[in-house]
C-alpha cells in the first residue's frame, strides 16, 4: 500500500466552482501534513501546512482527519489561475524522516 | 534572494557514465533532500540529510550516492547511470526535517 494516495482526476471546473481533494496517509503515526502545487513538471511549491484544527488561506482550506487518516483541500470561487496539479505530502516523526508525497490530483478550471 | 539552485537543468548522458548534479541552497536550512519524479508515481525521495555528515536512504537509493560536507550542498551522484533512472530530478531544502520545503527548479535527466 502506498504511504499517500490521491485521485489522480483530472477534476474539470468551471470558473467559481468550488472543488475538494481528499488524500489518505497509511502512517498514523504522521506528523505533519501539506498541500503543495506543481505547475507543469515546475517545482512543486507550498500551498499550505494541515494542522490540526484545520485552517483557511483565502479561499482554500485544509482539513485533517486523524481518525479516517485523511487530509482534504477545498478550493472555492475557482480561477483559472488554480489550475494545477495538488500533491499532498506527509512526514512521520521518529526514525523515519522523511517526505511522502501523493502523485498528485490535476485540477482543471475552465473559463 | 532566498533560493535552491540545481545544476544543470538539462543533462543527456549514456549508460555508465558518472555524473553529479548539484544543489545548493542560501538560507542557511538544516534539512536538505533530493527526490525523483516519475509520471504516475509522483515524488519519491532518494535520500536526505539532517545536516553537515548525516545522511540517510529516503525510499529509492539504489545507484545513487550523496554527500553533505558543507550545510548549504547537497550533491547527488549517480556513479553509473541506467536507463531507469532517467527521471525529472528535484533537491528541497528546509529549516528542520517537519517544515516546508523549498524545491530546486529541477533537473531533466535522460539516461541512453
Amino acid at each position: 500500500r502506498k504511504e499517500v494516495e490521491q485521485d489522480p482526476g483530472p477534476f474539470n471546473v468551471p470558473e467559481g466552482a468550488t472543488v475538494a481533494f481528499n488524500c489518505t496517509y497509511s502512517n498514523s503515526a504522521s506528523q505533519s501534513f501539506f498541500w503543495y502545487r506543481q505547475d507543469c513538471r515546475k517545482e512543486p511549491k507550498l500551498l499550505m501546512s494541515v494542522y490540526s484544527s484545520g485552517n483557511e488561506d483565502g479561499r482554500f482550506t485544509a482539513q485533517l482527519n486523524r481518525a479516517s487518516q485523511y487530509i482534504s483541500l477545498l478550493i472555492r470561487d475557482s480561477k483559472l489561475s488554480d489550475s494545477a496539479t495538488y500533491l499532498c505530502v506527509v512526514n512521520s516523526k521518529g526514525n523515519f524522516n522523511k517526505f511522502y508525497f501523493g502523485s498528485g490530483t490535476k485540477l482543471n478550471v475552465k473559463p | 534572494e532566498a533560493q535552491v539552485t540545481q545544476n544543470p537543468r538539462y543533462l543527456i548522458t549514456v549508460t555508465g557514465k558518472k555524473l553529479t548534479v548539484t544543489c545548493s541552497q542560501n538560507m542557511n536550512h538544516e534539512y536538505m533532500s533530493w527526490y525523483r519524479q516519475d509520471p504516475g508515481l509522483g515524488l519519491r525521495q532518494i535520500y536526505y540529510s539532517m545536516n553537515v555528515e548525516v545522511t540517510d536512504k529516503g525510499d529509492v537509493p539504489e545507484g545513487y550516492k550523496v554527500s553533505r560536507k558543507e550545510k548549504r550542498n547537497f550533491p547527488l551522484i549517480l556513479e553509473s547511470p541506467s536507463p531507469n533512472q532517467t527521471s525529472l530530478y528535484f533537491c528541497a531544502s528546509s529549516p528542520e526535517y517537519q517544515e516546508t520545503q523549498y524545491f530546486g527548479p529541477g533537473t531533466r535527466l535522460l539516461v541512453l
